[in-house]
């Protein structure tokens, strides 16, 4: 078993760059695809990343996914924020097969 | 147009059971796995647990916090996975969410439903 531990909060400027971590606890983060999901106030998840950096279609480029083995954590960068990028984001892995989530990062955009 | 709707949830007494329902269309259902996950309120995302693709045969995996007392099936001729709720607890009480996992290459991002709010209490 293992945690996905990601920063309880975060804020930037409209046009700014913000990255969110997401640290894996135990075992590889290269060893489960990471996935990272955006939910705005009273409404259900949306994917913006999943296996790892790829990005579905209607998500703007200005999102981007990586992973760093040397630090074993994944990472979410939003450049040129708007917004309407406040949200909150979750980072989620496997563990057998189940979901695993980070607590979630709130992104104030001010 | 892909869809999923999450339907089944509502007010429920502790100890008693529930049946929610995923139910998917665009799609071809029997390509996918899924997933279940909950969030409690204000709190984060919970994962469930999975069903897998029926070819595969339908292997299902289960949180620690609800193995023994929480089911999901599915059937595939309906496009629909189920999650039996037994035995539920006030700390059960959340909103419910499906997404979907596709099997196949290339991959496509996970899809979610819009969740149905469980209340356990007495």
């Amino acid at each position: 078993n293992f945690m996905l531990t990601q920063p309880h909060s975060v804020s930037e400027s409209p046009g700014k760059t913000v990255t969110i971590s997401c640290t894996r606890s135990s075992g590889s983060i290269a060893s489960n695809y990471v996935q990272w999901y955006q939910q705005r106030p009273g409404s259900s998840p949306t994917t913006v990343i999943y296996e790892d950096n790829e990005r579905p279609s209607g998500v703007p480029d200005r999102f981007s996914g990586s992973i760093d083995s040397s630090s074993n954590s994944a990472s979410l960068t939003i450049s040129g924020l708007k917004t309407e990028d406040e949200a909150d984001y979750y980072c989620q892995s496997y563990d057998s097969n189940i979901q695993v989530f980070g607590g979630g990062t709130k992104l104030t955009v001010l | 147009e892909v869809q999923l709707v999450e339907s089944g949830g509502g007010l429920v007494q502790p100890g008693r059971s529930l049946r929610l329902s995923c139910t998917a269309s665009g799609l071809t259902f029997v390509d996918y796995a899924v997933n279940w996950a909950r969030q409690a309120p204000g709190k984060g995302l919970e994962g469930v647990g999975v069903i897998g693709t029926t070819p595969l045969g339908a292997t299902t995996e289960y949180a620690a916090s609800v193995k023994g007392r929480f089911t999901i099936s599915r059937d595939d001729s309906k496009s629909i996975a189920y999650l039996q709720l037994n035995s539920l607890k006030t700390e059960d009480t959340a909103v419910y969410f499906c997404s979907l996992l596709y099997q196949l290459l290339p991959r496509k991002p996970p899809g979610w439903g819009q969740g149905t709010l469980v209340t356990v209490s007495s």
